[in-house]
């Protein structure tokens, strides 16, 4: 069975300092791993992927993150955080040997970088 | 994304009634997804459709129904509205070529049934 965990239901930053969104994940195959950023009365927007290759994908807005196989981990990460970065993230997963396609989506966690 | 767009927005209904919530979109997706969002609970898979003639329940399908009129255009609708569906509803739609799955979503459609 196919499964996300964001530990976290809430991380606090200031801005300029690092941040780290943590995403463990369980999936009976390999997996595709995708981060979401949903900002207030806002749809999802894709952030990023890792489909194969490097194990540190870049995406939009100088977020990253880093596929670590033996730890099941998909952490975000950005060097140094934005007050606009506040937003809810969302850590999701698909089993690469399935063929129904679906995505299964963490519980969210909410980022708040303040001044 | 202006690409997937839902209507209605917000929607105020009371219990019992019936309700329909429409997803268009211009990405020429063949694969459409409802889910619907709760506090602290993440998003879950109501329905999902990989072409016009396929239909398929996700984990919370119970109450709901789906109809897939065209390639673009894919409805919810809540054949007798009960309280605990208040909840944000999201379209989404994806590509199974190469963007590898990638979803895409609409703004969301906030429902409060009363």
């Amino acid at each position: 069975a196919q499964s996300v965990a964001q530990p976290e239901d809430q991380v606090n930053v200031a801005e300029g300092n690092p941040l780290t969104v943590k995403c463990t994940y369980s999936v009976s195959g390999n997996p595709y791993l995708f981060w979401y950023v949903q900002y207030p009365n806002r749809g999802l927007q894709f952030l990023l992927k890792y489909i194969t290759g490097d194990n540190l994908v870049k995406g939009s807005y100088g977020f990253e993150a880093e596929f670590n196989k033996s730890q099941t981990s998909f952490h975000l990460k950005k060097p140094s955080a934005l007050v606009s970065d506040s937003a809810l993230y969302f850590c999701a997963v698909r089993d690469r040997g399935s063929t129904l396609g679906r995505l299964y989506f963490g519980r969210g966690t909410q980022l708040t970088v303040w001044p | 994304d202006a690409d997937v767009t839902q209507t209605p927005r917000n929607r105020i209904t009371k219990t019992g009634k019936r309700i329909m919530l429409e997803c268009s979109q211009t990405k020429g997706h063949d694969r459409m997804y409802w889910y619907r969002q709760d506090p602290g609970l993440g998003l879950r898979l109501i329905y999902y459709s990989f072409d016009v003639k396929d239909i398929n329940k996700g984990e919370i399908s119970d109450g709901y129904s789906v109809s897939r009129q065209a390639q673009a255009k894919f409805s919810l609708s809540l054949e007798s509205a009960i309280p605990n569906q208040t909840a944000l509803y999201f379209c989404a739609t994806s590509d199974p070529g190469p963007a590898q799955e990638t979803q895409y979503f609409g703004p969301g459609t906030r429902l409060l049934v009363l």
